[in-house]
């Protein structure tokens, strides 16, 4: 069964660059019919999405957050990755990765999660 | 601008059914979403994908107890013989054009 492992600093500073990494286990991150993506949780809130990637590279953001979010992915490491930049204490959260079935004009449906990562911004 | 809209809480006796919404504004009305649930302390599980048509697709391991229906624009999750463990917040999400929404969750509780 799939399995997808968040890993990075628990905790960064702010104004810094927070980095996680996701592993995907039990499954390629090269397959054509899957994107793979970020969301995340504040505290006590609802999820919100942060972006997704395919196996090529290519790439959609929340408008949002695109100008401090990139993501991108090591096909050779079976392993997506994001960063976002400049963070203040409103992106403390809990970040999961995520598989997405691939739709027909881009990732569709969600069907796998992480367990996720608790990133605090603080100083 | 995709909105999905669902009932902040919802709650039934142990062993009775209950019934969530999710609601799509400003979108196709063929829509499709899929079902999230989390647990307490724990992150989401993929629940089912469910189309327009009421068609679905189950995640790994979901009981028969967790079915989807769509009338009109509207779509439901229904959980029937209501477990403690159910006690969950429920997420739809759907996606368009590289974009992808989630609903603000609804907090079912087991009474």
């Amino acid at each position: 069964q799939l399995q997808l492992q968040e890993s990075g600093p628990g905790l960064v500073k702010p104004s810094e660059t927070l980095s996680l990494i996701c592993t995907v286990s039990d499954g390629s991150i090269s397959s054509s019919s899957y994107y793979w993506g970020w969301i995340r949780q504040s505290p006590g809130k609802g999820l919100e999405w942060i972006g997704n990637i395919y196996y090529s590279g290519s790439t959609y953001y929340n408008p949002s957050l695109k100008s401090r979010v990139t993501i991108s992915v090591d096909t050779s490491k079976n392993q997506f990755s994001l960063k976002l930049s400049s963070v203040t204490a409103a992106d403390t959260a809990v970040y999961y990765c995520a598989r997405h079935r691939r739709a027909v004009a881009g990732p569709g449906y969600l069907d796998y999660w992480g367990q996720g990562t608790l990133v605090t911004v603080s100083s | 601008q995709l909105v999905l809209t669902q009932s902040p809480s919802a709650s039934a006796s142990l062993g009775a059914s209950v019934k969530l919404t999710c609601s799509l504004k400003n979108g196709p009305s063929t829509y499709a979403i899929a079902w999230h649930q989390q647990q307490p302390e724990k992150g989401p599980r993929f629940l089912m994908k469910l189309n327009s048509d009421g068609s679905h697709i189950k995640g790994d391991g979901i009981p028969d107890r967790f079915s989807g229906s769509t009338s009109g624009p509207e779509r439901y999750l229904t959980i029937s013989s209501l477990q403690s463990e159910d006690e969950a917040d429920y997420y739809c999400q759907t996606w368009g054009t590289g974009i992808q929404v989630f609903g603000g969750g609804t907090k079912v509780t087991v009474l």
